[in-house]
Order: C-alpha cells, then sequence, then structure tokens
C-alpha cells in the first residue's frame, strides 16, 4: 500500500519548538507536501520537499530522507495560531500528480 | 482570482436524495481533483480531471458517484441516493499544468462542501 504514517496528536508550549514526523512508503516516491489545516477550513500548503533535506521557510521547517522513507516538519517559536492539524501528503510516480494524504496530526499550542 | 470556490458549503439532506456540488477552480489551472475527509482523518483522493478528461477514479468511488467537467473550467460532483455513510467533506483542489516531472505543482484547495445526511 502507500500507507503514510504521522502521530496523531501533539501538544506543545507557546514559543518552543515542535517537531512531526511522518513516514511513507518508498516505492514510487516523487514528492512531499505539508499543509496546515485549521478546524473547519481548507488545507493550506506549507512545504514541498523532492530532495533530501532541510526546506526552510521562516518558522517552518521540512526535512526529507528518501531511503529512509521519513519526513518531518519544524515548527519554531509557536503561536497559539499554530494550534491545527499538518497534513503530510506524497505524491506516487504515474499518479497524476495527486497526492496520498496521512491522517493528520493535531497539533495544541498552549500559553 | 478569489481561489478555489465551493458550493455548497453546507447540505443537510435525508438518506436517499441526490445531492450535488459544484467547484470552481483557480481559472489557469487544467487540473481538478475531488477528495472527501472525514472528522479525524485526512483527505482520501476520490477523482482527477486534466481539462474536461476524467483521468482517474479512486475505487472509494461506488457507482452512485459521478463527476464532471464538461468544460474544462467547474467541476459538479453528484452522489445519488445518498446514504449515512456519505456524511463528510468534500474538498475540490486545482493545480497549474504540470511544470516538469518532479515540479511541486501545489494542489490548492477549496473550503469544502460539508455534506450530512440524516
Amino acid at each position: 500500500g502507500q500507507n503514510i504514517d504521522q502521530p496523531t496528536e501533539m501538544t506543545a508550549t507557546e514559543g518552543a519548538i515542535v517537531q512531526i514526523n511522518c513516514t511513507y512508503q518508498t516505492s514510487g516516491f516523487n514528492g512531499l507536501f505539508w499543509y496546515q489545516q485549521h478546524a473547519g477550513e481548507a488545507p493550506t500548503f506549507l512545504s514541498y520537499n523532492v530532495l533530501d533535506g532541510l526546506e526552510e521557510k521562516g518558522r517552518f521547517s521540512s526535512f526529507l530522507s528518501r531511503s529512509k522513507g521519513y519526513s518531518y516538519l519544524l515548527l519554531k517559536e509557536l503561536q497559539m495560531k499554530d494550534s491545527a492539524s499538518y497534513l503530510c501528503a506524497v505524491k506516487f510516480s504515474g499518479g497524476y500528480n495527486k497526492l496520498i494524504f496521512g491522517a493528520g496530526t493535531r497539533l495544541a499550542v498552549h500559553p | 482570482d478569489t481561489g478555489v470556490s465551493q458550493d455548497p458549503r453546507h447540505k443537510i439532506t435525508k438518506r436517499g436524495q441526490n445531492v450535488t456540488f459544484r467547484c470552481d477552480p483557480i481559472s489557469e489551472h487544467n487540473r481538478l481533483y475531488w477528495y472527501r475527509q472525514t472528522l479525524g482523518q485526512g483527505p482520501e483522493f476520490l477523482t482527477y480531471f486534466q481539462n474536461e478528461a476524467q483521468l482517474e477514479k479512486s475505487r472509494l468511488l461506488s457507482d452512485r458517484f459521478s463527476a464532471e467537467r464538461p468544460k474544462g473550467s467547474f467541476s459538479t460532483l453528484e452522489i445519488q441516493r445518498t446514504e449515512q455513510g456519505d456524511s463528510a467533506m468534500y474538498l475540490c483542489a486545482s493545480s497549474p499544468p504540470l511544470a516538469g516531472s518532479s515540479g511541486a505543482n501545489v494542489l490548492t484547495f477549496g473550503a469544502g462542501s460539508r455534506l450530512t445526511v440524516l
């Protein structure tokens, strides 16, 4: 299958750093996306990785290891508004660019 | 352009009725996707259009589901003889023409149409 696994829930403190992990099946891998989704709203694009390494975008960074089938999203200087679900999604080759999503990680940021 | 628009935002219907959802993608996007999302889960792929052609359908899409994109612009998703298990958020997404085989080609999602089947 194309199982994409990520933790169900995480909690963190305002101002701290949190890392959300994602593992996926490596066969046919053709890119990994992270989306943020606030309750009742559309998923919004955060980051894209297709090569190994770290991509940094302000307070958010995403890392990829293709050989290990592993990615993480790093959120720094957490703010209350970062409380949301974070969705890991993988594009597999031959799939017309469709994304296969994990179940999402619900992050709760508390004061 | 105001992004991907979906209508209606909410629909409550009785079991057995038919419902139709509409999606208006970003105007220069030729690729359109329908996903379904239930509470606590990630979006599940339903179907994909490239221009007006429906190129892929998930096995999740039973015979009661049909999608169209007649002129390669807006799309409709119809569910016939709704069942309580159809209750979900139906998300539409669009993306631009593919920028190379490894291009990011980001999907932009609409806010979704929430269906409740009583």
